[in-house]
């Protein structure tokens, strides 16, 4: 049963519009989520964070967006960039699990030029 | 100047065979963990290692051992390989439970 969810397997936008990447989770006991960005042939990368106190985190192009009552995050892009062209992970993780990540499936953007 | 370094990059090897991944860090960090990336590229905790003393196990066959000689190596030795074992494994370090995790370059192995 995979606690956390990445329905979209692909998305691709056009450069300069907006990517609007989606997950969902099962675990209300999570309370702290994460994003990471992955290239081929290279591991996963630290994006962006979210604590569960809050429900939007800003970090220059990149946004995540914090629903709890729906379960659901997503990470905002703007404007997007061709070098954007990643696989992008949600993760989640809950106090007292010794903080262990749970990943989803990725979602592989590609930002057409 | 790589951070998290994973050796081999790719391994090729037959069913039975006995092989190991050697993960170093050199980040200074005191946790380091392995990750399976399955063939539906979910990425699984497999081990996690606080100073040297293992904090996560989860349920992962036990011909999986994970030895860590000092906190900036965590390697994984697998015993009587399987088909099932073909994946890509990430080796990962963080300075802290619970803090940023950075990943290595990631290992894959392919058993014939």
């Amino acid at each position: 049963d995979q606690q956390v969810k990445q329905n979209s397997p692909s998305l691709s936008v056009q450069e300069g519009r907006i990517s609007i990447l989606n997950c969902d989770y099962t675990n209300s006991m999570f309370d702290y989520f994460l994003w990471y960005k992955k290239y081929p042939a290279e591991g996963p990368t630290f994006l962006i964070s979210i604590s569960s106190i809050k429900d939007k985190n800003e970090d220059g192009r990149f946004t995540v967006f914090l629903n709890k009552s729906a379960k659901h995050l997503s990470l905002h892009i703007v404007p997007s960039q061709p070098g954007d062209s990643a696989v992008y992970f949600c993760a989640a993780s809950e106090y007292g699990s010794a903080r262990q990540l749970t990943f989803g499936s990725g979602t592989q953007l590609t930002v057409l030029p | 100047d790589t951070a998290v370094s994973q050796t081999p990059k790719y391994l090729v090897t037959q069913m039975g065979n006995d092989k190991s991944i050697k993960c170093e860090q050199n980040l200074g960090h005191d946790t380091m963990y392995w990750y399976k990336q399955d063939s539906k590229k979910f990425l699984k905790i497999m081990f996690s290692y606080n100073n040297k003393e293992l904090i996560i196990n989860e349920t992962v066959p036990n011909r999986f051992s994970p030895k860590s000689p000092d906190k900036a190596h965590l390697n994984l030795h697998i015993n009587s390989l399987e088909l099932g074992d073909s994946a890509v494994y990430f080796c990962a370090s963080s300075q802290g439970v619970g803090q940023q995790q950075f990943f290595g370059p990631g290992t894959r192995l392919t058993v014939l």
